[in-house]
C-alpha cells in the first residue's frame, strides 16, 4: 500500500518556467511533509518542509502548497533553472513518528536551457 | 566536514555470499537509518535505529540485518544476498528525527550500488 502518491513520474520544463510536482496521502495522522532533492550520484537532501497548520511555505524559488482537506501537497519551483534538474521526493510521517518517514516514488525533473 | 560515509560505493557479488555495507557518521547523531532506492519505487526504509543498541524494522526488512554497537556506525548486513536485493542503498542520520522537532532533517550518504548476480 503506497502511503504517499507522487506525480508526475517525470517532468520536462523550459528554463524560466514553473515546475509543479504533486503528492497525495491518505493517512490523516500525517503531520510533517518534507521534500527532498537528489542529484545524480548523490544522496537526497532536504529541500523544504511544511506542517499542516500552514497552507503555504516559501523558500526562495521553492514553495510548498498544502491542502489539508484534499490531503494533497505540492512543490512549485518558480523560474526553473537547469541546475534544478534532479529527482524530487515528497515524504510524510505522523506526529512524533518521523523515524518512519515514508517517501513518494520520486519525480525526475529536467529543465532545458 | 559533517558527513555520512558509506562503503563501498559499488559492490558486485554473487548470490549467497555474505556482505556488509558500512555506514559511519561524524555528527554525533542518535538516529540512523537504511533505505533502498529502486526505479519507480522511490526510497523504502529497511531498518532504523533511534540510539545505540536500539534498532527496529522499516518497511522492507526481509533479508537484511543491522547492528548499532556504537553511535557513529550502523552497518547493513546481507547474510545471503539474492538478486532481488540488487539496488541502490542509502544510509541516513539525524539528530532530531523522532523528537517532533520542527527542523527534522535526514542527512544521507552518497549511496552504495549493489549488484547481486
Amino acid at each position: 500500500q503506497q502511503q504517499v502518491k507522487q506525480s508526475p513520474q517525470s517532468l520536462i520544463v523550459q528554463k524560466g518556467g514553473i515546475s509543479i510536482i504533486n503528492c497525495a496521502y491518505e493517512n490523516t495522522a500525517f503531520d510533517y511533509f518534507p521534500w527532498y532533492q537528489q542529484f545524480p550520484g548523490k544522496g537526497p537532501a532536504l529541500l523544504i518542509a511544511i506542517r499542516p497548520d500552514v497552507s503555504e511555505k516559501k523558500e526562495g524559488r521553492f514553495t510548498i502548497s498544502f491542502n489539508k482537506s484534499a490531503k494533497q501537497f505540492s512543490l512549485h519551483i518558480m523560474d526553473s533553472q537547469p541546475g534544478d534538474s534532479a529527482t524530487y521526493f515528497c515524504a510524510a510521517c505522523e506526529e512524533g513518528g518521523s523515524e518512519k518517514l515514508v517517501f513518494g516514488k520520486g519525480t525526475k525533473l529536467t529543465v532545458n536551457p | 566536514e559533517a558527513q555520512v560515509t558509506q562503503n563501498p560505493r559499488y559492490l558486485i557479488t554473487v548470490t549467497g555470499k555474505k556482505l556488509t555495507v558500512t555506514c559511519s557518521q561524524n555528527m554525533n547523531h542518535e538516529y540512523m537509518s537504511w533505505y533502498r532506492q529502486d526505479p519507480g519505487l522511490g526510497l523504502r526504509q529497511i531498518y532504523y535505529s533511534m540510539n545505540v543498541e536500539v534498532t527496529d524494522k522499516g518497511d522492507v526488512p526481509e533479508g537484511y540485518k543491522v547492528s548499532r554497537k556504537e553511535k557513529r556506525n550502523f552497518p547493513l548486513i546481507l547474510e545471503s544476498p539474492s538478486p532481488n536485493q540488487t539496488s541502490l542503498y542509502f544510509c541516513a542520520s539525524s539528530d532530531t528525527l523522532g523528537q517532533g522537532d520542527w527542523n527534522e532533517k535526514l542527512f544521507f550518504g552518497s549511496g552504495t550500488q549493489l549488484s547481486v548476480l
